[in-house]
C-alpha cells in the first residue's frame, strides 16, 4: 500500500524568505506525485504533479517541487514567501500502475508567512 | 474556481438521518472521486466512478453509497448518520480514469460541510 509523510504539522517563514514543505512518500513501483493547497473555507487547488522526466517541476504561483527518487521525496519549494502564501498543503501520490487513480493524501502541513 | 461545483455548502443534521450530497464535474470529465475530510483521518478516499460505472473504492462505509448519473454528476448517500460522519465532503473530477489515465489531475470543487448533531 502507498503512503505519504509530511512530517511537518506547520512551517514557518518570514515573508520574502525562501520556503520548504516536505513529503516524502513510498509506493510499490513508480509514483506520480503531486501538491496540493487548501485556503480557508476553499476546496483544494492543484499546485503541480511530477509524472515522468525533469526531477524538477514547476507550478502555479511560483511554486516548484524537486522529484528525488533515491530519498523518495517530493519538497515543494518556493525561493520568496508571501503573506498570502499562508495556508494547508497536502502532498499526495498515486502509484503508476494504480488502476483506480485515487490519490493518497499526506496529513498536510500549515505554512504561516509573516510580514 | 475549479469548474467542479457542490452542493449543498453546509448540511446540518441530526443522528440517524440520511443526506444525499451532489457534485457536476468539470466539462468534459467523465470521473469523479469523493474524499472525505476529517481532523482525526485526514483526507480519504472513498469512491471513484468513471463514465457511470464504479471504477474504485476505498474507506467507504456500508452506510454510504454513491452514483454517478447519465450527465456524469455524483451523488453521494450517507444514511444511519453518526457524529462521527461529520468532516468536510469533497468531490473532485478529472478527464479519464480508465487504464493509463494515472496522470490525470484532479480537480476539486468546494466541499460540503456536514454536522451531524
Amino acid at each position: 500500500a502507498q503512503s505519504v509523510a509530511q512530517p511537518e504539522d506547520q512551517v514557518n517563514v518570514a515573508e520574502g524568505n525562501p520556503l520548504t514543505v516536505k513529503c516524502t512518500y513510498s509506493v510499490s513501483g513508480n509514483p506520480y506525485l503531486f501538491w496540493y493547497v487548501q485556503y480557508p473555507n476553499r476546496g483544494l487547488q492543484f499546485l503541480l504533479k511530477y509524472i515522468t522526466g525533469d526531477n524538477l517541476v514547476k507550478g502555479s504561483y511560483g511554486f516548484e517541487a524537486e522529484f528525488n527518487k533515491s530519498q523518495t521525496s517530493f519538497h515543494l519549494k518556493k525561493p520568496s514567501a508571501l503573506v498570502s502564501d499562508s495556508a494547508l498543503y497536502f502532498c499526495a501520490v498515486r502509484p503508476v500502475n494504480n488502476a483506480g487513480n485515487m490519490l493518497t493524501f499526506g496529513g498536510g502541513t500549515r505554512l504561516m508567512v509573516k510580514p | 474556481d475549479s469548474g467542479v461545483t457542490q452542493t449543498p455548502k453546509h448540511l446540518i443534521t441530526a443522528t440517524g438521518q440520511r443526506v444525499t450530497l451532489r457534485c457536476s464535474p468539470r466539462s468534459g470529465d467523465l470521473s469523479v472521486y469523493w474524499y472525505q475530510q476529517s481532523l482525526d483521518q485526514g483526507l480519504q478516499f472513498l469512491i471513484q466512478y468513471y463514465n457511470g460505472e464504479e471504477r474504485a473504492k476505498g474507506n467507504i462505509l456500508e452506510r454510504f453509497s454513491a452514483q454517478q448519473f447519465p450527465d456524469l454528476h455524483s451523488e453521494l448517500n450517507l444514511s444511519s448518520l453518526e457524529l462521527g460522519d461529520s468532516a468536510l465532503y469533497f468531490c473532485a473530477s478529472s478527464v479519464g480514469g480508465g487504464a493509463g489515465a494515472g496522470t490525470d489531475t484532479q480537480y476539486f470543487g468546494p466541499g460540503t460541510r456536514l454536522t451531524v448533531l
